[in-house]
């Protein structure tokens, strides 16, 4: 069935520091790719998506590329900031499930930032 | 603005007792989900909805029942609360495979 394996965390980087979380998954069909954020005490947030291969979703200085041949849609950022100390998740949608829009969540990465 | 909002953020209950957590959106989305979210364990689907009156399991709906009499309502029911069921639950809502989930806030549930 389909799958999203992410890195495990926690990440703990300094400030300005360069980020990549890694996310691969299994799929048949077309998924859309998706990564979510969560802030602390909130409920989740769209942070970027891509819906077909080699598409680029951007957000907020992130930026993550949607690889059919490796399966990845790994998350970067060339420098980052304590506001992003946050969970991130990768997730996909479709690829055959129908049009539920249904997600498959990765387990999800803490990356913590310090000043 | 888009807007999922969910009952409560917090509530303590009883085990055994009959739960409900409400979630309204007000987008007009065909399809919507209950998750909850424990350490270690990322999200898990415990029911969605495709339309209304309609619902599927997802992952783990043991313990759980849901109702969606309206199309911007979905309910979870938690039929006799137990401690295992205390979590964080997420309400979310789509129109579909290539769009976005908006999440609710959350309702940080305790069964004591």
């Amino acid at each position: 069935g389909n799958s999203v394996t992410q890195m495990e965390g926690p990440v703990t980087l300094s400030e300005e520091a360069f980020l990549t979380i890694n996310c691969t998954y299994t799929a048949t069909g077309y998924p859309s790719l998706f990564w979510y954020v969560q802030y602390p005490g909130e409920g989740l947030q769209l942070l970027l998506k891509a819906t077909k291969a080699d598409d680029k979703g951007s957000n907020k200085g992130f930026e993550a590329t949607y690889r059919k041949e490796t399966t990845s849609f790994h998350l970067e950022k060339g420098s980052v900031q304590v506001s992003d100390s946050a969970v991130y998740f990768c997730a996909l949608s479709g690829g055959g499930s129908g049009n539920t829009g249904k997600l498959i969540f990765g387990q999800g990465t803490t990356l913590q930032v310090k000043p | 603005d888009v807007k999922v909002t969910q009952s409560s953020r917090y509530l303590v209950k009883r085990t055994g007792e009959k739960v409900f957590l409400e979630c309204v959106q007000d987008m007009d989305h065909e399809n919507m989900f209950w998750y909850r979210q424990d350490p270690g364990l990322g999200l898990r689907l415990i029911y969605f909805s495709y339309d209304v009156k309609m619902k599927e399991k997802g992952d783990i709906p043991e313990g759980y029942s849901v109702s969606r009499e309206k199309k911007e309502r979905f309910s979870l029911i938690l039929e006799s609360a137990s401690t295992n069921q205390t979590s964080m639950y997420l309400c979310a809502s789509t129109a579909g495979r290539r769009y976005e989930q908006y999440f609710g806030p959350g309702t940080r549930l305790t069964v004591t």
